[in-house]
């Protein structure tokens, strides 16, 4: 158990549809970032929150958004859902240091059909 | 932009050496890191190299090059479990990027009996 914790494991919705996903970071971590990793794909940067605050977006459509409430867990809501939405989201929590980067959540394996 | 490559898939047999090399191109640069990532599970944290120079960390060693923009991962004394994704990602720093992590498109390691 890496200490970040993702709900849910898996997720099947039809196209059009709005999910949301989330995110505990680990005890005493203030960052989260969101990651999607498709099918044999590299992870792609979503969003990250820090403390509450949006720091930095990657590439994430208009119809994703995030938020991170004050006890410091994050959700991703994912709407108007298209098949290619389909991948593994990834939830990373960090503390700040520099050192030894993100812990990763277990992920949510999202199927859109 | 950003841009950070590896190769994407090596084979090795069992009790070998596999060379792992990664080459970015970033707009900053406040460290590099290895993740191991197994099909369908999380990334976790193998090695992390700000200065130049080599990290050994038992059958894993890590060497950075900041001049050349580039690393290697080096795997010993390979095992079967070691058959997985291997992600190099760059810090690229500063209170504007949040210490995000960007990764490469990860280089599957396929060992052999």
């Amino acid at each position: 158990d890496s200490g970040v914790t993702q709900t849910p494991k898996h997720l099947i919705t039809a196209t059009g549809q709005r999910v949301t996903l989330r995110c505990s970071p680990r005890s005493g971590d203030l960052s989260v970032y969101w990651y999607q990793q498709s099918l044999d794909q590299g992870l792609q940067f979503l969003i990250h929150y820090y403390n509450g605050e949006e720091r930095a977006k990657g590439n994430i459509l208009e119809r994703f958004s995030a938020q991170q409430f004050p006890d410091l867990h994050s959700e991703l809501n994912l709407s108007s859902l298209e098949l290619g939405d389909s991948a593994l989201y990834f939830c990373a929590s960090s503390s700040g240091g520099k050192d030894y980067g993100y812990t990763f959540g277990s992920g949510t394996r999202l199927t859109v059909v | 932009g950003q841009n950070i490559d590896q190769p994407t898939e090596m084979t090795a047999t069992e009790g070998a050496i596999v060379q792992i090399n990664c080459t970015y191109q970033t707009s900053g640069f406040n460290g590099l890191f290895w993740y191991q990532q197994h099909a369908g599970e999380a990334p976790t944290f193998l090695s992390y190299n700000v200065l130049d120079g080599l990290e050994e960390k038992g059958r894993f060693s890590s060497f950075l090059s900041r001049s050349k923009g580039y690393s290697y991962l080096l795997l010993k004394e390979l095992q079967m479990k070691d058959s997985a994704s291997y992600l190099c990602a760059v810090s690229l720093g500063g209170r504007a990027a949040g210490n995000k992590l960007t990764f490469g498109g990860g280089t599957r390691v396929l060992v052999k009996p």
